[in-house]
């Protein structure tokens, strides 16, 4: 079946560093990928999307590419802030599919 | 616009007892679905309801675990004679159409604590 493989927490950063979280999925066909974002208390705000091989989804300084040759969704941001912090989900559906399958989460804290 | 409002939004229940979680869609959808976070791991689906009917119930678990979303009124997912396992939050999604799922949107969830 289907599943999502994202890199385990947590992951501790200084203001301003440089965050990559990598993700990597097994699917038959051309699933879309999306990464969500869990602010603690909350529920999940997508923070972006990508729906075929070599699309780029950005938000808020974040930015991930759809690699199919590697089967990779991996999220960058070039300086990351405090308010950043949060647990983060890779998660993808199928084409036409109606239930989005997560990785088990990445907790990432940006200390000052 | 009011997203996607699930209530409450954590419950207390002690083991045997019933747990009832609502959720009330997006104006204008008529999709819903159900998730369930366990601690420390990511969400899994449960269930996946269109008004009156049940999709798709691949993930619910086979006892104790039932969901409706009626014709009127707000989608429940009801479970029975909880036990310490079933803590989690629980979430709910909704969607305008079948297969639109850039129109998914999450709810804040409830949090289900067995005491």
């Amino acid at each position: 079946g289907d599943s999502v493989t994202q890199m385990e927490g947590p992951v501790t950063l200084s203001e301003e560093a440089f965050l990559t979280i990598n993700c990597t999925y097994t699917a038959t066909g051309y699933p879309s990928l999306f990464w969500y974002v869990q602010y603690p208390g909350e529920g999940l705000q997508l923070l972006l999307k990508a729906t075929k091989a070599d699309d780029k989804g950005s938000n808020k300084g974040f930015e991930a590419t759809y690699r199919k040759e590697t089967t990779s969704f991996h999220l960058e941001k070039g300086s990351v802030q405090v308010s950043d912090s949060a647990v983060y989900f890779c998660a993808l559906i199928k084409a036409a599919g109606n239930k989005l399958t997560f990785g088990g989460g990445t907790r990432v804290l940006v200390k000052p | 616009n009011a997203g996607v409002m699930q209530n409450p939004r954590h419950l207390v229940r002690r083991r045997g007892q019933e747990a009832r979680l609502r959720c009330s869609p997006m104006k204008g959808h008529s999709h819903v679905y159900w998730y369930r976070q366990l601690p420390e791991e990511g969400l899994k689906f449960m269930v996946y309801l269109q008004k009156e009917n049940i999709i798709d119930e691949s993930g619910m678990p086979k006892e104790r675990f039932s969901a409706e979303f009626p014709k009127e009124g707000p989608s429940i997912l009801r479970i029975q004679q909880v036990v310490r396992g079933d803590s989690a939050a629980y979430f709910c999604a909704s969607s305008p159409r079948q297969g639109e799922w850039y129109g998914y949107t999450f709810g804040s969830g409830t949090r289900l604590t067995v005491v």
